[in-house]
């Protein structure tokens, strides 16, 4: 079965930057588009950012376009969410999904990383 | 961009009792709409996609519907597992949207 396993999230200062990883296992990685979305705490889901099978495709959400970058590296089964110019307002829980085929819907999950922004 | 509105945002429901979900377009969306359930402190987990249809391993007392704009999700026979946040999302055109989110509690 599908797995994802997050990792690299934690404490950093407003204006730092943090690098999320995401770890798959279970399926052909290579096959499929994946997903970030993050949980503010107490709050509803929030789309950030999507890239495709080969990581020519990617999308953003207004609010971190410019200062997210989405990536992935087939050869090591893995998604990256690079974060710089972090704001408070960019503390959440950093969930990476995988895109159903044909549809923008997620149907496998990670656990999540907590990344907190404050001084 | 187009917006969600899920309503209600909470609702208090007794096991075995049939509940509704619903979530409206701003726009014309299609079919593009999921929807998905969040227990505490965990992932949420895709109950349907493309308005209506069952993600496997899904129960059947979960079922999703559209009318236009406006998008259903029904629970037949409320368990006491189904307490739970459900959200809706679209999906048909970035960025990609979720509604505000729908807390269930079984009494």
């Amino acid at each position: 079965e599908a797995q994802l396993v997050e990792s690299g999230g934690g404490l950093v200062q407003p204006g730092g930057s943090l690098r999320l990883s995401c770890a798959a296992s279970g399926f052909i990685f290579s096959n499929y588009w994946m997903t970030w979305v993050r949980q503010a705490p107490g709050k509803g889901l929030e789309w950030v950012a999507n890239i495709n099978q080969d990581g020519g495709g990617k999308n953003y959400v207004d609010s971190v376009e410019g200062r997210f970058t989405i990536s992935r590296d087939n050869a090591k089964n893995s998604l990256y969410l690079q974060m710089n110019s972090l704001r408070a307002e960019d503390t959440a829980v950093y969930y990476c999904a995988r895109d159903l085929p044909s549809h923008r819907a997620f149907d496998y999950w990670g656990q999540g990383t907590l990344v907190t922004v404050s001084s | 961009d187009i917006q969600m509105t899920q309503s209600p945002s909470t609702l208090s429901a007794s096991v075995g009792d049939r509940v509704t979900i619903t979530c409206r377009a701003s726009q014309s969306i299609g079919r593009w709409l999921a929807w998905y359930q969040q227990k505490p402190g965990k992932a949420p987990k895709l109950l349907i996609y493309q308005a209506s249809t069952l993600e496997s391993g899904v129960p059947s007392r979960f079922s999703g519907s559209a009318s236009g704009t406006e998008f259903t999700l029904t629970i037949i026979s409320l368990q006491p597992d189904d307490s739970a946040t459900y959200y809706c999302q679209r999906y048909n055109a970035f960025p990609l949207t979720f509604g505000g989110g729908t807390k269930v509690e079984v009494k």
